[in-house]
């Protein structure tokens, strides 16, 4: 089936620093990858859409200027959290929609394994 | 009004009890529904999508009420594995944006 492989799975940074984040499509292409964030207790929130080759399109109230997203083949996507402070420590992760044919369920949607962001 | 509304939870139940969650959604032309399960700090996993007829996969039963605009998850003879946070999630009607519910708590006691 369709792998997504998002690492690092779990990194700590100092506040001011950056942190880049990749998701690599293993064995089908991803032409779309949206970037979710998520924090303790709460739901998966849609941070962008990137489509392989463009800008992203960054959702209402994400700073595009401070999460970096180049999405420049069609198997490895990247979030840059860009002079990372603590309020950006949080679960970030990956998913890419999966083109699977002809249906009404002719994609799905596959995710990385998450990467948990501290910063200190 | 949110996209995607659940009742949090938390749902305590004893191994073997049936358990059932709601999820509702504002836009009707949405399109595609699922659930997810994720267990505690590990990414979300598909476990099924939610046909309009309604469908079944061993103890797990959705159905999809488009006139109320909510979907449910039935769990029968609840396992001490089926502990994890259910997710619904619904797709918009332009197909390429998802919309998560908090989520549900299931915790199975022995």
């Amino acid at each position: 089936g369709a792998v997504v492989s998002q690492h690092p799975s779990w990194v700590i940074c100092k506040s001011g620093t950056s942190v880049k984040i990749e998701c690599r499509s293993l064995d089908f292409q991803a032409t779309t990858m949206f970037w979710y964030r998520q924090f303790p207790k709460q739901s998966l929130m849609l941070m962008a859409t990137s489509n392989e080759g463009s800008k992203a399109t960054y959702e209402q109230g994400v700073e595009k200027d401070k999460f970096l997203i180049n999405h420049a083949s069609l198997t490895l996507s990247t979030l840059t959290v860009t002079s990372a402070h603590p309020e950006d420590s949080s679960f970030y992760i990956c998913s890419a929609r999966v083109d699977r044919g002809v249906g009404q369920f002719n994609y799905g949607y596959t995710f990385g394994s998450g990467t948990r962001l501290t910063v200190v | 009004r949110k996209e995607v509304e659940q009742d949090p939870g938390p749902f305590n139940v004893p191994e073997g009890a049936t358990v059932a969650f709601n999820c509702t959604y504002s836009n009707s032309a949405s399109q595609s529904f699922f659930w997810y399960r994720q267990d505690c700090r590990k990414e979300p996993k598909l476990l099924m999508s939610v046909y309009s007829s309604g469908n079944e996969d061993g103890r797990f039963t959705a159905q999809l009420n488009r006139a109320s605009q909510y979907i449910s998850l039935l769990i029968r003879d609840s396992k001490l594995s089926d502990s994890a946070t259910y997710l619904c999630v619904v797709n918009s009607n332009t197909g390429n944006q998802f919309y998560f519910g908090t989520g549900t708590s299931l915790t199975v006691i022995p």
